[in-house]
């Protein structure tokens, strides 16, 4: 199976901080690396798929990039209502796998 | 609007059987292959089945293999999880999933239900 990993596993930022979370894979991805946002209590959420494109909906402020192993999401610029965790998810082969997750709070 | 909802969740004895049902709506469902994730409380994100649009590829994970089978039924607009032999450690919250994307690989799931929790205990 691929493993995938995420750094940091938690985090605590501004209002208007940049913040960036990093997902690394066991194995060449290529780009078929998705986000994901979670907030408690919630169903998880399609931010970025195919490494770097938005998905429909989805804020300006995310992006992705990465290919290979090494993968980002970033936020520009974080809004009150990004507090939450973000997990990556591989596509490369069954079983798809996620990485533990980003838990971004408040500072 | 799209939409998929399951049901069937709830407490049931080790080595007890539960079949889960998800329904969607707001698309046509024969079109998306559809899966199945878990989420134990408080833990992270497990990939389950996945299951072709036309119901005729099945992929599990090797975990699910033997206990768990996923199915569909097209007339219905209903994707099914049936759980055999459970165990404490399939306690989890169970999300119905549209897949989109590639085939079998470079897929990514757009909509996701809203969680029916299943707890195994005695």
């Amino acid at each position: 199976d691929i493993q995938m990993t995420q750094s940091p596993s938690s985090l605590s930022a501004s209002v208007g901080d940049r913040v960036t979370i990093t997902c690394r894979a066991s194995r060449d991805m290529i780009t078929y690396l998705n986000w994901y946002q979670q907030k408690p209590g919630k169903a998880p959420k399609l931010l970025i798929y195919e490494a770097s494109t938005l998905q429909s909906g989805v804020p300006s402020r995310f992006s992705g990039s990465g290919s290979g192993t090494d993968f980002t999401l970033t936020i520009s610029s974080l809004q009150p209502e990004d507090f939450a965790t973000y997990f990556c998810q591989q596509s490369h082969s069954t079983p798809f796998t996620f990485g533990p997750g980003t838990k971004v709070d408040i500072k | 609007q799209v939409q998929l909802v399951e049901s069937g969740g709830g407490l049931v004895k080790p080595g007890g059987s539960l079949r889960l049902s998800c329904e969607a709506s707001g698309f046509t469902f024969s079109d998306y292959h559809m899966a199945w994730i878990r989420q134990a409380p408080g833990k992270g994100l497990e990939w389950i089945s996945y299951i072709s649009g036309s119901g005729r590829t099945i992929y599990d994970a090797d975990f699910a293999k033997g206990r768990f089978t996923i199915s569909r039924d097209t007339a219905k607009k209903t994707l099914y999880l049936q759980m055999n032999s459970l165990r404490p450690e399939d306690t989890a919250f169970y999300y119905c999933v549209r897949e989109v994307g590639g085939a079998y690989f470079n897929n990514w799931f757009d909509v996701w239900g809203q969680g029916t929790l299943v707890t195994v205990s005695s």
